[in-house]
């Protein structure tokens, strides 16, 4: 069975500080997709990052960074700096055929 | 250029109507997708389209059709609303999908209450 499991409901931090959003996957196929999206309160779904299960390499993209870890079937989502803006609800999913597999998602508020 | 582009935005109707929601793409991509998203944020596949053609009907109850008339529409008719209706839809595109690694798009949503 495939499921994608975000244990971290709602996290609340103060602008500037660092935050990681953990996501934990399963999956029994060899080669699989991993996904975050961001919704921000206007309710919209932002792609933020594809990453493939052969290329464990971390991403960095300006203030948001991605550490995917296949031996602890993990893929988390950290912002360095937080801002306001970065308050939303973000969703890790899991590529399947003919669909995603979504996590529950984690609001994250970044308090001025 | 909007790419996914959804109507209505807002959807507001008593229970037992029934209601259509339209969903376009000019991206150029032959699979489609409709998502619920419920009160909790929780996001869940209800159909895939590939070229026009249904591949995926996940356990969803038959008072809501789906129709593709062309590979860039995918629209959703809902039959007897129910209060349980009411929830966030969500369009949804991808390059000819295979073994989900394709990106998928999604338009803005449709905010469906039903009375």
């Amino acid at each position: 069975a495939q499921k994608v499991t975000q244990a971290q409901t709602e996290i609340s931090v103060v602008e500037k500080e660092d935050v990681t959003l953990d996501c934990v996957y399963e999956t029994r196929d060899t080669t699989y997709y991993l996904f975050w999206y961001k919704q921000p309160p206007s309710g919209e779904l932002v792609f933020l990052i594809r990453r493939n299960s052969f290329d464990e390499q971390n991403e960095i993209s300006g203030r948001y960074s991605w550490n995917f870890q296949k031996s602890t079937s993990s893929f988390n989502f950290t912002i360095t700096a937080s801002q306001v803006v970065d308050s939303a609800v973000y969703f890790c999913a899991l590529g399947g055929t003919y669909k995603y597999i979504f996590g529950t998602g984690t609001r994250l508020k970044v308090l001025a | 250029d909007t790419a996914v582009s959804q109507t209505p935005k807002y959807l507001v109707t008593q229970m037992g109507n029934d209601k259509s929601i339209k969903c376009e793409q000019n991206l150029g991509h032959d699979t489609m997708y409709w998502y619920k998203q419920d009160s909790k944020k929780f996001l869940k596949i209800m159909f895939s389209y590939n070229n026009k053609e249904l591949i995926i009907n996940e356990t969803v109850p038959n008072r809501f059709s789906p129709k593709s008339p062309d590979k860039a529409h995918l629209n959703l008719h809902i039959n007897s609303l129910e209060l349980g209706d009411s929830a966030v839809y969500f369009c949804a595109s991808s390059i000819q999908e295979g073994q989900g690694e394709e990106t998928q798009y999604f338009g803005p949503g449709t905010r469906l209450l039903v009375l």
